[in-house]
């Protein structure tokens, strides 16, 4: 059973960097046939596709957030992650990875990781 | 670019739910439609336009029209009430948006 958990700190102050991690159980991250994504969601707004990532490290990003964003990858742990610069309030939302399948769509999800943003 | 979808819709338990995403670029780019309940993670419904992955409900469907794309939802259940995302892509597949969301109320 594949299954994806977020894991990082909950609060940030604004002006640093926000790093979390995924773990993927149930499954290797060393697949052809899958991207590794993080998408984020505001309280009470819609969903925000902020990255994803090949096993190889080969990343695609949201144009927006480009400038901010940095995703990695580490086969031995399982794991994929990523790096959010210079947060401000804005960037405070719940934060999913979940495992992407070209033309099949975000078909795992992890249970999301509520970050703030306050000094 | 953006994804178009109404903040709302209500149903009678029973009736026939159409949710609709709308965006230029979704005659060259497929489109995927999302279930998600309150506090939890969305659930994939709808895969390329029209399939559906094994497990989900066969009353949940959905159709492309030009710049158009709908998912329908018959004989609504009051456990189908959530909030309902499209996602696709931009013209080129460079990169990937989602509507803002849709609020399904059963009455």
């Amino acid at each position: 059973q594949v299954q994806l958990q977020e894991s990082g700190p909950g609060l940030v102050k604004p002006s640093q960097t926000l790093s979390l991690t995924c773990t993927l159980s149930g499954g290797s991250i060393s697949t052809e046939t899958y991207y590794w994504a993080w998408i984020r969601q505001p309280p009470g707004k819609g969903l925000q596709w902020i990255g994803s990532i090949f096993y190889s490290g080969r990343a695609y990003y949201n144009p927006p957030l480009k400038r901010r964003v940095t995703l990695s990858v580490d086969t031995s742990k399982n794991q994929f992650s990523l790096m959010l610069t210079s947060v401000t309030a804005a960037d405070a939302a719940a934060y999913f990875c979940a495992r992407e399948v070209r033309e099949a769509g975000y078909d795992y999800w992890g249970q999301g990781i509520l970050v703030s943003v306050s000094s | 670019y953006e994804l178009t979808q109404s903040p709302s819709v209500s149903v009678s338990p029973g009736q026939t739910a159409t949710i609709t995403c709308s965006g230029d670029a979704l005659p060259k780019q497929y489109a995927y439609w999302y279930q998600q309940k309150s506090g939890q993670a969305p659930l994939l419904l709808i895969y390329k336009d029209t399939e559906r992955p094994s497990g989900i409900p066969e009353r949940f469907s959905g159709s492309s029209t030009g710049t158009t794309v709908t998912l329908t939802i018959s004989g609504v259940q009051a456990e189908d009430e959530a909030d309902y995302h499209c996602q696709s892509a931009d013209t080129n597949g460079t990169y990937v948006v989602f509507g803002g969301g849709t609020k399904l109320t059963v009455l």
